[in-house]
């Protein structure tokens, strides 16, 4: 099934550097998610972008939704040791039905090692 | 206030045997979806019920088979088990009563089946 490219794979940090990934996909969403994910756990929803150009803060925490609506990034600022896990970018696009639509399509993730 | 429960946590199968995993939704939610985690891989949609119906099924062939209960808990059949199987199965929960399109997914911490 199709996936979003997210990069970087993986990246180690120290203790209180900042952080920056991203997402790009070749078709348009309408809503870019991204989800924090630790082992044994399911994803946790971080930040939920829904138009295109949207800045949003979640604490040390802020995500962009890009203009083109096809790319978006993550940006963690003066990051822990509490922040380790992988990080999951997903899009949504609106349904044709009314409903909602529930099938989001998830990058294949960043793995973030902090180093205290 | 539970949030999503799947069961079993672990499940160990043979190839061409059956499986059936089991979800119950956040308290409130009437939506429930599956996704398949590979190993290293992002989430994959397999399908979404509502209202003990199934709205929409991502790209997995008809092996893969579930069922939503009146209570709004929900069942995955996979059928045939094949060696590729093997993922973390992941069950989300919703709400479709407000449908603002802003619906947000929370997951389970997954089953995990082997398959040998």
């Amino acid at each position: 099934g199709q996936q979003l490219n997210q990069s970087p794979q993986s990246m180690f940090i120290q203790e209180g550097e900042d952080v920056s990934m991203n997402c790009t996909s070749s078709s348009i969403f309408n809503t870019w998610l991204w989800y924090k994910q630790e082992p044994g756990e399911g994803p946790v929803l971080l930040i939920a972008l829904y138009k295109a150009g949207e800045l949003t803060s979640n604490g040390r925490l802020t995500a962009q939704f890009g203009i083109t609506r096809k790319d978006s990034f993550l940006n963690i600022s003066a990051s822990i040791p509490s922040d380790v896990g992988i990080y999951f970018c997903a899009g949504r696009r609106d349904s044709n039905s009314g409903g909602s639509n529930y099938k989001l399509t998830f990058g294949k993730g960043t793995l973030l090692t902090v180093n205290p | 206030d539970a949030g999503v429960t799947q069961s079993p946590t672990h499940l160990i199968k043979t190839r061409g045997q059956q499986v059936t995993l089991r979800c119950s939704p956040k308290s409130g939610h009437d939506t429930v979806s599956w996704y398949q985690q590979a190993l290293g891989q992002g989430p994959q949609f397999i399908f979404q019920y509502y209202e003990e119906e199934e709205r929409q099924r991502g790209n997995f062939p008809d092996r893969f088979s579930g069922h939503q209960f009146p209570n709004y808990s929900s069942e995955l059949n996979v059928n045939a088990l094949l060696l590729g199987d093997s993922a973390l199965y992941l069950c989300a929960s919703s709400s479709e009563k407000v449908r603002t399109g802003r619906e947000k997914l929370f997951f389970g911490s997954g089953t995990q089946l082997s398959v040998l």
